[in-house]
């Protein structure tokens, strides 16, 4: 079945350095890669999307790429502060024109002052 | 304007009760999602409703588990006969879905944390 794998579960990282996050997914067909951030007690919140015809997508601090040919894509965060540290989610979906995501099991970032 | 909601936000229950949790999507959006979230855990998908369609239940662990949209915008998920493994933080979610371009933001609710004694 269709499946999303995340790496890795945790991350720590000091503030001011980069965090990268990578997933792969199993559906060739998947065309829409969110990802997700979650802080303690809260609900999910989309930060960046990418769909399969684009490569890479930038938004301030965030970017994500996306491999298509391998099937992975990855989170890139620059210059990490306190606030970024949360549970971050990335998801694959899309295919068959569908809204259905499955979701990876989530890296767990910690930003250290 | 107003988010989705969900209620209850917590519901403590004995073992083998039935339980039934509510999802009010944004207006006008025509898909529903259903997510349970162990603690420490990820979102696993449960069903998912996209107008007038079958909803994909494809993630439903099993037959306790069953959910329902009425008039193409509240639902029920309900649980029969909880064990203490259904426990967990159950969301829902919702989006816009266009036929051509598939997959469009998802806007979760604040969850019913769901506690089986």
């Amino acid at each position: 079945g269709e499946n999303v794998e995340q790496h890795p579960s945790t991350l720590s990282v000091q503030e001011g350095d980069s965090a990268v996050i990578k997933c792969t997914y199993s559906d060739s067909a998947s065309n829409y890669f969110p990802w997700y951030k979650q802080e303690l007690g809260k609900r999910p919140q989309l930060i960046i999307d990418i769909r399969s015809n684009v490569g890479e997508k930038k938004d301030q601090r965030i970017a994500v790429t996306l491999n298509k040919t391998a099937k992975h894509f990855s989170l890139h965060i620059t210059e990490t502060q306190p606030e970024d540290s949360a549970v971050y989610f990335c998801a694959g979906g899309g295919s068959s024109n569908t809204g259905k995501l499955i979701f990876g099991q989530g890296t767990t970032l910690q930003v250290k002052p | 304007g107003a988010g989705v909601s969900q209620s209850p936000s917590n519901k403590v229950t004995e073992k083998g009760k039935d339980v039934e949790l509510r999802c009010d999507p944004i207006s006008g959006h025509t898909a529903l999602y259903w997510y349970r979230q162990s603690l420490g855990q990820g979102l696993e998908f449960l069903i998912y409703f996209q107008g007038n369609s079958a909803p994909d239940k494809s993630g439903l662990p099993s037959d306790r588990f069953s959910a329902e949209r009425t008039g193409g915008s509240v639902s029920t998920l309900t649980i029969q006969r909880t064990q203490q493994e259904d426990s967990a933080v159950y969301l829902c979610a919702s989006s816009l879905v266009s036929g051509l371009a598939g997959g469009n933001e998802q806007y979760f609710g604040p969850g019913t944390r769901l506690t089986v004694t």
